[in-house]
């Protein structure tokens, strides 16, 4: 079964300029996740689908990022325009929904972003 | 979210027991503690997680306190492949998932 995949793996843009990270998670994965470390510090919640709709965006930056998961498949992360601060590593996970049991998050590579 | 305390990193023997600490002395009756880890360059893995009893799985053990406010997670043998940030996170369970909160984490070494 293949696991969570993420696309690109590296972006470098310049600043003022447009970037969109995918991610795929697994397949019957109705929760997903996105996350970010930025330059030295601690891994962040972004936000979370469960199927297309956003269950909670409370970690977003503000309104440069705009994330999608229509027909709550794979989701995109838009970053519009990108600035220095964005540089960092953007993680996405995902989930089953379940009633009972514990449903572990499994998540991807990541995508580096440079922002220059 | 309630916050945890973790050592910021330690050092073990390969094939040596370790044991990782993490304090969480607001915890609440509902949180769930949580074990993730980062190995270089990859995303963050599930370890393992409990709630009031010690836990076993086939990567760790789970030592949880009688008052919960604090826990320990045990490799029983560490190898080079261990090496990585270990993260206790608390978070409570429900139906349609919820968010990871992450702290700085352990930075275990493994030597061999």
């Amino acid at each position: 079964e293949a696991g969570v995949t993420q696309f690109p793996s590296h972006s470098v843009i310049e600043k003022g300029q447009t970037v969109t990270l995918r991610c795929d998670p697994i397949s019957g994965h109705d929760n997903l996740y996105w996350y970010r470390r930025v330059m030295g510090k601690e891994i962040k919640f972004l936000l979370h689908f469960v199927k297309e709709s956003k269950q909670d965006e409370s970690g977003m930056p503000n309104n440069r990022f705009l994330a999608e998961r229509t027909g709550g498949t794979y989701s995109t992360l838009k970053v519009q325009p990108a600035e220095l601060e964005d540089s960092g590593v953007y993680f996405c996970a995902s989930s089953l929904v379940g009633t009972i049991s514990y449903n572990e998050q499994f998540f991807g590579p990541g995508t580096r972003l440079t922002v220059l | 979210d309630a916050k945890t305390t973790q050592p910021n990193s330690m050092e073990s023997n390969e094939e040596e027991p370790v044991h990782l600490p993490c304090n969480h002395s607001t915890i609440s009756g509902t949180d769930y503690i949580h074990w993730y880890r980062q190995l270089p360059s990859q995303g963050p893995e599930y370890v393992i997680h409990g709630l009031t009893s010690n836990v076993n799985n086939r990567m760790a053990s789970l030592a949880i306190a009688e008052d919960r406010k604090s826990s320990t997670l045990i490799l029983h043998r560490a190898t080079l492949r261990d090496a990585a940030v270990y993260y206790c996170i608390l978070t409570q369970i429900w139906e349609y998932g919820n968010k990871l909160v992450f702290g700085a984490g352990t930075i275990l070494r493994v030597k061999s």
